[in-house]
């Protein structure tokens, strides 16, 4: 069971805007920063977003990250074949003392 | 360009201990910018924070490895390593080593290949 929250699955045909969401609470998204990382299978995993809405080097803008209370999300538009891949959200929690992340969201493209 | 690279037993018994060694090449462990951890991802299953080091010499542990769990560094090699005591086969993932944003270690920007390490008999 993780610490925070995320759909199993998403999927959308090419060109469309997709968006994944990540719930949390007030001891870890609630009062820290949201990172994106995104992972292909067999490959190590790849800093997408990070600080809640900064976009890492060479991630495209139609990527984006936003963050409000408890909860953040991912959004892709445009959406291409090749971002069919596996999401996960991070953050740190105050009460853990240490970093969560979320289950994990498996993109298809239709 | 920084590089991390995991090397380390590929195959531990269960009861004993699993050692992974993280070499940075093309930066330096002591910078303050970056602390430095471990994360592990079983096959199949998502991404579990194992433990962090800072520059200061102090470290964070996940909670629920921590009685198990030793991460340290070897500065003079440019490498850091952890040692996860009494494993069983719920041990068996990939595992990551990371460079971590120091305010932040929930953000990895970098990251190793990662390495398999199947515990069985």
């Amino acid at each position: 069971q993780s610490v925070l929250t995320q759909p199993p699955s998403a999927s959308g045909t090419p060109g469309q805007r997709v968006t994944i969401s990540c719930s949390g609470s007030s001891s870890n998204i609630g009062s820290n920063s949201v990172n994106w990382y995104q992972q292909f299978p067999g490959t190590a995993p790849k800093l997408l977003i990070y600080s809640n809405d900064q976009r890492a080097s060479g991630v495209p803008d139609r990527v984006s990250g936003s963050k409000s209370g408890t909860s953040a999300s991912l959004a892709i538009s445009g959406l291409q074949s090749e971002d069919e891949a596996n999401y996960y959200c991070a953050a740190w929690d105050d009460s853990l003392k240490g970093v969560v992340f979320g289950g994990g969201t498996k993109l298809t493209v239709l | 360009q920084l590089q991390l690279h995991e090397s380390g037993p590929r195959l531990v018994k269960p009861s004993e201990t699993l050692s992974v060694t993280c070499t940075v090449s093309g930066g330096s462990l002591g910078s303050s910018s970056w602390c430095w951890g471990w994360i592990r991802q079983a096959p199949g299953k998502g991404l579990e924070w194992l433990g962090s080091l800072y520059y200061t010499g102090s470290r964070d542990y996940n909670p629920s490895l921590k009685s198990r769990l030793t991460i340290f560094e070897d500065t003079s090699k440019n490498e850091f390593s952890l040692k996860l005591t009494s494993v069983t086969a719920a041990d068996t993932a990939f595992y990551f080593c990371v460079r971590q944003v120091y305010y932040d270690p929930s953000c990895s920007n970098m990251w190793g290949p990662g390495i398999l390490v199947t515990v069985s008999p």
